[in-house]
Protein backbone atom coordinates (compact mmCIF):
# COMPACT_ATOMS: atom_id res chain seq x y z
CA UNK A 1 0.00 0.00 0.00
CA UNK A 2 0.93 3.96 -0.95
CA UNK A 3 2.21 5.44 2.17
CA UNK A 4 3.33 9.04 2.61
CA UNK A 5 4.90 10.15 6.49
CA UNK A 6 5.51 13.71 7.49
CA UNK A 7 7.62 15.21 9.75
CA UNK A 8 7.36 16.83 12.27
CA UNK A 9 3.68 16.21 13.20
CA UNK A 10 3.36 19.73 14.56
CA UNK A 11 5.59 22.80 14.78
CA UNK A 12 5.66 26.17 16.42
CA UNK A 13 8.05 29.31 15.50
CA UNK A 14 8.48 32.67 15.53
CA UNK A 15 7.55 35.15 13.15
CA UNK A 16 10.85 35.39 11.34
CA UNK A 17 12.20 32.01 11.42
CA UNK A 18 12.82 29.72 8.70
CA UNK A 19 11.21 26.25 8.76
CA UNK A 20 11.75 22.96 6.99
CA UNK A 21 8.69 20.51 6.46
CA UNK A 22 9.41 17.05 5.57
CA UNK A 23 7.40 14.19 3.37
CA UNK A 24 8.64 10.94 2.38
CA UNK A 25 7.18 8.30 0.86
CA UNK A 26 7.02 4.73 -0.47
CA UNK A 27 4.78 4.60 -3.70
CA UNK A 28 4.58 2.18 -6.76
CA UNK A 29 4.46 3.79 -10.54
CA UNK A 30 5.19 7.42 -8.75
CA UNK A 31 4.16 10.13 -10.95
CA UNK A 32 4.89 13.34 -8.74
CA UNK A 33 4.92 14.75 -5.08
CA UNK A 34 3.20 17.92 -4.57
CA UNK A 35 2.41 20.10 -1.63
CA UNK A 36 -0.95 21.80 -0.54
CA UNK A 37 -1.44 24.34 2.14
CA UNK A 38 -4.89 24.31 4.04
CA UNK A 39 -6.03 26.91 6.26
CA UNK A 40 -9.50 26.80 7.56
CA UNK A 41 -11.35 25.12 4.65
CA UNK A 42 -9.79 23.09 1.07
CA UNK A 43 -6.21 22.54 0.22
CA UNK A 44 -5.31 24.45 -2.01
CA UNK A 45 -1.59 23.84 -4.59
CA UNK A 46 1.55 25.24 -3.54
CA UNK A 47 3.79 23.07 -6.00
CA UNK A 48 4.25 19.75 -8.14
CA UNK A 49 7.73 17.95 -8.28
CA UNK A 50 8.25 15.83 -10.72
CA UNK A 51 12.20 15.15 -11.15
CA UNK A 52 14.88 15.08 -8.88
CA UNK A 53 17.20 18.04 -7.77
CA UNK A 54 15.24 20.71 -9.41
CA UNK A 55 13.82 23.12 -6.91
CA UNK A 56 10.71 25.10 -7.10
CA UNK A 57 10.43 28.77 -5.52
CA UNK A 58 7.20 30.66 -5.19
CA UNK A 59 8.06 33.72 -3.05
CA UNK A 60 9.56 33.12 0.33
CA UNK A 61 8.71 29.18 -0.14
CA UNK A 62 10.36 26.03 -2.16
CA UNK A 63 10.87 22.64 -2.28
CA UNK A 64 12.72 20.11 -3.92
CA UNK A 65 12.38 15.77 -4.43
CA UNK A 66 15.04 13.44 -3.91
CA UNK A 67 13.57 10.78 -6.07
CA UNK A 68 16.38 8.13 -5.26
CA UNK A 69 16.54 8.96 -1.38
CA UNK A 70 12.77 9.08 -1.81
CA UNK A 71 11.62 12.18 -0.16
CA UNK A 72 10.64 16.09 -0.27
CA UNK A 73 11.55 19.16 1.67
CA UNK A 74 9.14 21.87 2.15
CA UNK A 75 11.09 25.45 3.15
CA UNK A 76 9.91 28.40 4.42
CA UNK A 77 11.71 31.28 4.83
CA UNK A 78 10.99 34.31 7.05
CA UNK A 79 7.92 33.47 8.40
CA UNK A 80 4.86 34.95 8.93
CA UNK A 81 2.02 34.88 10.57
CA UNK A 82 -0.45 33.91 7.39
CA UNK A 83 1.85 30.87 7.03
CA UNK A 84 0.33 29.60 9.86
CA UNK A 85 -1.46 26.27 8.51
CA UNK A 86 -1.85 22.87 7.65
CA UNK A 87 0.65 21.69 4.95
CA UNK A 88 -0.23 18.60 3.27
CA UNK A 89 2.33 16.51 0.92
CA UNK A 90 1.04 14.30 -1.30
CA UNK A 91 2.29 11.31 -4.26
CA UNK A 92 0.02 11.02 -7.40
CA UNK A 93 0.88 7.46 -8.25
CA UNK A 94 -0.10 5.90 -11.91
CA UNK A 95 -2.95 3.29 -11.52
CA UNK A 96 -3.12 2.24 -15.25
CA UNK A 97 -4.62 5.29 -17.39
CA UNK A 98 -5.75 7.27 -14.38
CA UNK A 99 -3.53 8.37 -11.14
CA UNK A 100 -4.41 9.41 -7.77
CA UNK A 101 -3.18 10.75 -4.74
CA UNK A 102 -1.92 9.44 -1.21
CA UNK A 103 -1.49 12.23 1.60
CA UNK A 104 0.36 12.58 4.53
CA UNK A 105 -0.92 12.91 7.85
CA UNK A 106 0.20 16.92 7.53
CA UNK A 107 2.70 19.38 9.47
CA UNK A 108 0.83 21.83 11.51
CA UNK A 109 2.48 24.74 11.32
CA UNK A 110 1.98 27.81 13.65
CA UNK A 111 3.89 31.25 13.46
CA UNK A 112 3.81 33.12 16.55
CA UNK A 113 4.60 37.05 17.01
CA UNK B 1 -17.30 32.20 -9.85
CA UNK B 2 -17.10 28.87 -7.66
CA UNK B 3 -15.15 26.54 -9.66
CA UNK B 4 -15.91 23.40 -7.88
CA UNK B 5 -18.87 23.73 -4.93
CA UNK B 6 -20.47 21.79 -2.51
CA UNK B 7 -23.60 21.65 -0.64
CA UNK B 8 -24.43 21.51 2.22
CA UNK B 9 -21.03 23.30 3.94
CA UNK B 10 -22.77 21.87 7.24
CA UNK B 11 -24.56 18.38 7.92
CA UNK B 12 -25.69 17.10 11.18
CA UNK B 13 -27.39 14.29 11.22
CA UNK B 14 -28.38 11.44 13.84
CA UNK B 15 -26.82 7.74 13.52
CA UNK B 16 -28.92 5.54 10.69
CA UNK B 17 -30.25 8.36 8.64
CA UNK B 18 -29.53 8.34 5.12
CA UNK B 19 -27.83 11.61 3.44
CA UNK B 20 -26.79 13.28 0.74
CA UNK B 21 -24.16 15.67 -0.71
CA UNK B 22 -23.77 17.18 -4.02
CA UNK B 23 -20.86 18.76 -5.58
CA UNK B 24 -20.54 20.70 -9.00
CA UNK B 25 -17.49 22.43 -10.92
CA UNK B 26 -17.47 24.49 -13.50
CA UNK B 27 -14.14 24.40 -15.36
CA UNK B 28 -15.20 22.23 -17.89
CA UNK B 29 -12.86 19.09 -16.09
CA UNK B 30 -13.30 15.56 -17.22
CA UNK B 31 -12.59 14.21 -13.66
CA UNK B 32 -14.11 14.48 -10.35
CA UNK B 33 -13.02 12.81 -7.10
CA UNK B 34 -14.80 12.43 -3.34
CA UNK B 35 -12.58 12.74 -0.61
CA UNK B 36 -12.83 11.88 3.63
CA UNK B 37 -10.74 14.07 6.13
CA UNK B 38 -10.83 12.85 9.76
CA UNK B 39 -10.62 14.71 12.43
CA UNK B 40 -7.11 14.64 12.65
CA UNK B 41 -6.92 15.77 9.15
CA UNK B 42 -5.70 12.89 7.55
CA UNK B 43 -7.63 13.13 3.85
CA UNK B 44 -7.87 9.97 1.80
CA UNK B 45 -9.47 9.25 -1.74
CA UNK B 46 -12.42 8.13 -1.76
CA UNK B 47 -13.65 7.70 -5.65
CA UNK B 48 -13.03 9.21 -8.72
CA UNK B 49 -15.15 9.48 -12.00
CA UNK B 50 -14.29 10.21 -15.33
CA UNK B 51 -16.85 11.27 -17.86
CA UNK B 52 -19.60 9.89 -15.02
CA UNK B 53 -17.70 6.53 -15.14
CA UNK B 54 -16.12 5.04 -12.01
CA UNK B 55 -12.60 4.59 -11.94
CA UNK B 56 -11.25 4.52 -8.58
CA UNK B 57 -13.29 3.07 -5.59
CA UNK B 58 -10.94 2.64 -2.77
CA UNK B 59 -12.01 0.62 0.54
CA UNK B 60 -15.26 2.26 1.35
CA UNK B 61 -17.99 0.63 3.07
CA UNK B 62 -20.92 0.43 -0.02
CA UNK B 63 -23.03 2.19 2.42
CA UNK B 64 -21.27 5.17 0.33
CA UNK B 65 -22.32 5.45 -3.04
CA UNK B 66 -20.81 8.22 -5.50
CA UNK B 67 -23.67 9.24 -8.70
CA UNK B 68 -22.60 11.75 -11.66
CA UNK B 69 -25.15 12.20 -13.52
CA UNK B 70 -22.98 14.17 -15.71
CA UNK B 71 -19.18 15.05 -15.99
CA UNK B 72 -19.97 18.53 -14.09
CA UNK B 73 -21.33 17.17 -10.98
CA UNK B 74 -20.16 14.06 -8.98
CA UNK B 75 -23.18 13.29 -5.15
CA UNK B 76 -22.14 11.08 -2.42
CA UNK B 77 -25.13 9.17 -0.92
CA UNK B 78 -24.46 7.56 2.27
CA UNK B 79 -26.96 5.32 3.73
CA UNK B 80 -27.19 4.44 7.54
CA UNK B 81 -24.93 6.71 8.96
CA UNK B 82 -22.50 5.79 11.44
CA UNK B 83 -20.48 7.68 14.00
CA UNK B 84 -17.37 7.36 12.36
CA UNK B 85 -18.88 9.24 9.04
CA UNK B 86 -18.24 11.93 11.07
CA UNK B 87 -16.18 13.55 8.97
CA UNK B 88 -14.80 16.74 6.19
CA UNK B 89 -15.70 15.23 2.68
CA UNK B 90 -14.35 17.25 0.10
CA UNK B 91 -14.95 17.07 -3.43
CA UNK B 92 -12.30 18.23 -5.99
CA UNK B 93 -11.92 17.92 -9.98
CA UNK B 94 -8.91 17.63 -11.99
CA UNK B 95 -8.53 18.37 -16.14
CA UNK B 96 -8.48 14.28 -17.06
CA UNK B 97 -7.10 11.62 -15.36
CA UNK B 98 -3.79 12.92 -14.73
CA UNK B 99 -4.24 14.21 -11.38
CA UNK B 100 -1.17 16.33 -11.00
CA UNK B 101 -1.27 20.12 -10.75
CA UNK B 102 -5.06 20.57 -12.01
CA UNK B 103 -7.06 19.25 -9.23
CA UNK B 104 -9.21 21.87 -7.34
CA UNK B 105 -10.67 21.25 -4.13
CA UNK B 106 -14.46 22.34 -3.32
CA UNK B 107 -14.82 24.19 0.44
CA UNK B 108 -15.58 20.72 1.92
CA UNK B 109 -18.58 19.23 3.67
CA UNK B 110 -18.76 18.99 7.52
CA UNK B 111 -20.20 15.69 8.61
CA UNK B 112 -21.48 15.43 12.39
CA UNK B 113 -22.96 12.19 13.49
CA UNK B 114 -24.94 12.43 16.63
Amino acid sequence: EDKVVQSPLSLVVHEGDTVTLNCSYEVTNFRSLLWYKQEKKAPTFLFMLTSSGIEKKSGRLSSILDKKELFSILNITATQTGDSAVYLCAVEASTGTASKLTFGTGTRLQVTL
Amino acid sequence: DTAVSQTPKYLVTQMGNDKSIKCEQNLGHDTMYWYKQDSKKFLKIMFSYNNKELIINETVPNRFSPKSPDKAHLNLHINSLELGDSAVYFCASSQDLRVADTQYFGPGTRLTVL
